[in-house]
């Protein structure tokens, strides 16, 4: 099975602020890697697929980026929707697999 | 407009079974993967397994082998998931979620609304 690691496990941050998160893959992806947001009591959301795409509707703030085994989610501008968890997903091979999740907190 | 309607909250026993439905709506059921994702209280997201509806063959992840079974009926699109021999870590949120309909979009594009399975004596 693939392991995803996700770093950090919690992250404190002001609105304004640029944010990174990181994924790691134990084995390389063909790019196949999603990520979501996920907010208290809702389903997760999707923001970006195949590593780098935009999904509709989602504000362009977030983006991707990464190859292999080193992903990244970065959000350019932080909005006070935005603190949420959010998991990264390979969907490369089965069993899908996700991170463990990174909490984004208003510092 | 895809939608994922899940089968409300339940309370079981321990080593009993639950089966919990996803009912969609809009877009194609047959031919896409409907897949279940489960959530324990205050932890992670964890994909189950899914199954191709006009095939009727599922992949399970290994940890749930042998105690989940996903089903679909194809006249009321509506996925199923059983899982039996509960026991406490079993409570969870359990989601089903459908893929996006372009090539490629395996990713998890829509998902039910979650159910709530409690296993208490």
């Amino acid at each position: 099975d693939i392991q995803m690691t996700q770093s950090p496990s919690t992250l404190s941050a002001s609105v304004g602020d640029r944010v990174t998160i990181t994924c790691r893959a134990s084995q390389t992806l063909s790019g196949w890697l999603a990520w979501y947001q996920q907010k208290p009591g809702k389903a997760p959301k999707v923001l970006i697929y195949k590593a780098s795409s935009l999904e509709s509707g989602v504000p362009s703030r977030f983006s991707g980026s990464g190859s292999g085994t080193e992903f990244t989610l970065t959000i350019g501008s932080l909005q006070p929707d935005d603190f949420a968890t959010y998991y990264c997903q390979q969907y490369d091979s089965y069993p899908y697999t996700f991170g463990q999740g990174t909490k984004l907190e208003i510092k | 407009q895809v939608q994922l309607v899940q089968s409300g909250a339940e309370v079981k026993k321990p080593g009993s079974s639950v089966k919990v439905s996803c009912q969609t709506s809009g877009g194609t059921f047959s031919t896409y993967v409907i897949s279940w994702v489960r959530q324990a209280p205050g932890q992670g997201l964890e994909w189950m397994g899914g199954i191709v509806p006009v095939l009727g063959t599922a992949n399970y992840v290994q940890k749930f082998q042998g105690r989940v079974t996903i089903t679909a009926d194809t006249s009321t699109s509506t996925a199923y998931m059983e899982l039996s021999s509960l026991s406490s870590e079993d409570t969870a949120v359990y989601y089903c979620a459908r893929r996006g309909d372009s090539y490629g979009a395996e990713y998890f594009l829509y998902w039910g609304q979650g159910t709530l399975i409690t296993v208490s004596s």
